[in-house]
């Protein structure tokens, strides 16, 4: 049963200190997604990559937040230095890219950080 | 700029009181419109992607519908399990590819 993975599952940290999330997407799909979901705003896409190759983070901080694909199965995203704002269940999706039909996206568990 | 609102934000059932759910979009151009199920403490779960108005698609007790400016979930004779948030979005035709917009999602209570 193909899964994306995310660790870690909750991280409670100190405001001004580095957040680093993983996420390993299902074998052979090649998009990554990484969302920030909140009470206040729902679903927000942060960023996205097709290939390992960053195509759109217009929805990230720039100043604070990072992402990468170092290799196929593993995405990061980093957050440094980190504020009590950035509070949130981050949440990694992967698809394939069929090119005709819409692209589907499935979900990891989603990472639940708390910054004091 | 693509939207997408649901109605209602929250709804509550009796166990076999059959309802709808309603996902109202604005899209430039509709690639797919899809449903998933969020349960408290998880990810989304995909349930269905729709592609062209007219179409159906069905699951156990959910059938998904699509017209040209709407998408409705109808959940027949619901069970406790069906309680959960149930999100849409919508992916368009566009040159960076496979973008969702989601709109901010029914939560269905279902009581025994």
């Amino acid at each position: 049963d193909a899964r994306v993975t995310q660790t870690p599952r909750h991280k409670v940290t100190e405001m001004g200190q580095e957040v680093t999330m993983r996420c390993q997407p299902i074998l052979g799909h090649n998009t990554v997604f990484w969302y920030r979901q909140t009470m206040m705003q729902g679903l927000e896409l942060l960023a996205y990559f097709r290939n390992r190759a960053p195509l759109d983070d217009s929805g990230m901080p720039k100043d604070r937040f990072s992402a990468e694909m170092p290799d196929a199965t593993l995405a990061t995203l980093k957050i440094q230095p980190s504020e009590p704002r950035d509070s949130a269940v981050y949440f990694c999706a992967s698809g394939p890219v069929t090119g005709v039909l819409a692209d589907e996206q499935y979900f990891g568990p989603g990472t639940r950080l708390t910054v004091t | 700029e693509d939207q997408v609102t649901q109605s209602p934000e929250a709804l509550r059932l009796q166990e076999g009181e059959s309802s709808s759910l309603n996902c109202s979009y604005t899209v430039s151009g509709l690639r797919g419109l899809f449903w998933y199920r969020q349960d408290p403490g998880k990810g989304p779960e995909f349930l269905f992607t729709l592609y062209s108005a007219g179409e159906e698609k069905e699951k156990e007790r959910l059938k998904a519908t699509l017209t040209k400016k709407e998408s409705f979930l109808h959940i027949t004779a619901p069970k406790p399990e069906d309680s959960a948030t149930y999100l849409c979005a919508v992916q368009a035709w566009e040159t960076s590819g496979s973008r969702l917009t989601f709109g901010e999602g029914t939560q269905l209570t279902v009581n025994p």
